[in-house]
């Protein structure tokens, strides 16, 4: 089944440590996303990626990194500089710009 | 979209009642309508979707939703909703920017429906 996997599910983080969210898809889309949620405030984009080797700042990328080396993978590293980082994480994906995202399950990190 | 406004934060609504989810956006430009829906502590799945032609657009469960233009509004409907209905729903838009090769979806805070008996 083609489809969005994010791993870990849940995800705890001591204070001034970096983690690494892991997002694939094997639908073999060009584009992918990276958005944040917090309870009552929608989603807010952290990165894009519209094509492989390349990745453009959302909205709130401030405090994260990420790359894009390999069409079916989007890794999110939420560095320590992000001052705010408990939040539900979620990795989408689309054909082109155009279109609609597909989602993956999310990922829930805590910072302890 | 420069907003996108949804206007209820929480709906309550018995089972097998209609229910109405309002949405209103800020565009001068064409836009392409999403709903989506989210069951909790997971991702988000697509209701419907407008693109072109029919303003009225049919989705998954039950749902549809009519775009109109001169009041950029694109409200969802469900005549008749389920327990399993209990869910976020969320509105997003994307402008059709001739110059920009991506659109970026922008979504509205969302709309938290409780279906009770």
């Amino acid at each position: 089944d083609g489809g969005i996997t994010q791993s870990p599910k849940y995800l705890f983080r001591k204070e001034g440590q970096n983690v690494t969210l892991s997002c694939e898809q094997n639908l073999n889309h060009d584009a992918m996303y990276w958005y944040r949620q917090d309870p009552g405030q929608g989603l807010r984009l952290i990165y894009y990626s519209q094509i492989v080797n390349d990745f453009q700042k959302g909205d709130i990328a401030e405090g994260y990194s990420v790359s894009r080396e390999k069409k079916e993978s989007f890794p999110l590293t939420v560095t320590s500089a992000q001052k705010n980082p408990t939040a539900f994480y979620l990795c989408a994906s689309s054909p082109s710009g155009y279109n609609e995202q597909f989602f993956g399950p999310g990922t829930r990190l805590t910072v302890l | 979209a420069q907003s996108v406004t949804q206007l209820d934060s929480q709906v309550p609504v018995f089972e097998e009642a209609p229910v109405e989810l309002r949405c209103n956006y800020s565009s001068s430009v064409s836009v392409y309508l999403f709903w989506y829906v989210q069951y909790p502590n997971q991702g988000l799945q697509l209701l419907l979707k407008y693109l072109s032609g029919s303003t009225l657009v049919k989705g998954i469960n039950g749902f549809e939703a009519e775009f109109n233009k001169s009041q950029t509004s694109f409200h969802l409907r469900n005549p008749s909703v389920h327990i399993s209905d209990t869910a976020e729903y969320f509105c997003a838009v994307i402008e059709l920017m001739t110059t920009d090769s991506w659109g970026k979806l922008q979504f509205g805070a969302g709309t938290q429906v409780v279906v009770t008996p």
